[in-house]
């Protein structure tokens, strides 16, 4: 079956300190993922997807097949990332998109 | 401006109501969905449309019924609203490419009571 898990409700971080959004999958193909994210009071919206390969707010995310992992991380947090991150698995042939229950990360001053 | 609309924002309405959830995009996109989400919980993809005359159901079984009469217009009814079906609702399009990325509206928060 096709599955996210983010195994992470909440991720409360102070600024300047790394930071780590874990997001596990499985599928049986060839995935595609990506991190969404949703600022306060703001749609949801594309941060970034694993074949970019691109760091995007100085977030970076690294796709693992052997773990079936693609966490998200960034070296110095700041306030401004505080958000709802999502992890997603694109499979299937028309564009679904399978999404994790999110992780909220909070940085604190 | 290109964008994805969704009206209403936020709804209260009592049970056995028939409602609408309005759905527009200035995108020129031909893929739409519609996405279900309890709070705290995932998106789950409820229905989909690659273009006019096209409707699937998505993972999610739902009461909810769409059309797409109109490249721009995807509208999610429900014909008699119950409390179960309370919950966000999220209209998002993309591109006819595979990798396309979905573009998603502001919700729609349904409480029905």
């Amino acid at each position: 079956a096709q599955r996210v898990t983010q195994p992470e409700k909440l991720l409360s971080v102070f600024k300047g300190a790394p930071v780590e959004l874990k997001c596990n999958y499985s599928y049986s193909g060839s995935p595609e993922l990506f991190w969404y994210v949703q600022y306060s009071r703001q749609r949801l919206q594309l941060l970034l997807r694993h074949i970019s390969r691109e760091s995007i707010k100085g977030f970076t995310a690294d796709l693992n097949k052997g773990e079936t992992s693609f966490h998200l991380k960034k070296p110095f947090a700041q306030e401004e990332d505080s958000a709802m991150y999502y992890c997603a698995l694109r499979g299937g042939g028309y564009n679904k998109l399978i999404f994790g229950a999110g992780t909220r990360l909070a940085v604190h001053p | 401006e290109a964008d994805i609309y969704q009206t209403p924002r936020y709804l209260v309405i009592g049970t056995g109501k028939k409602i609408t959830l309005e759905c527009s995009q200035t995108m020129g996109h031909d893929k739409m969905y519609w996405y279900q989400q309890d709070p705290g919980m995932e998106l789950h993809l409820i229905h989909y449309s690659y273009g006019v005359n096209s409707t699937e159901k998505g993972d999610l079984s739902s009461e909810s019924t769409v059309s797409r009469i109109r490249t721009e217009h995807f509208p999610l009814t429900l014909e008699s609203a119950r409390p179960s079906h309370t919950s966000q609702y999220l209209c998002a399009s993309s591109g006819l490419g595979g990798a396309s990325e979905q573009y998603f509206g502001p919700g729609t928060r349904l409480t029905v009571t």
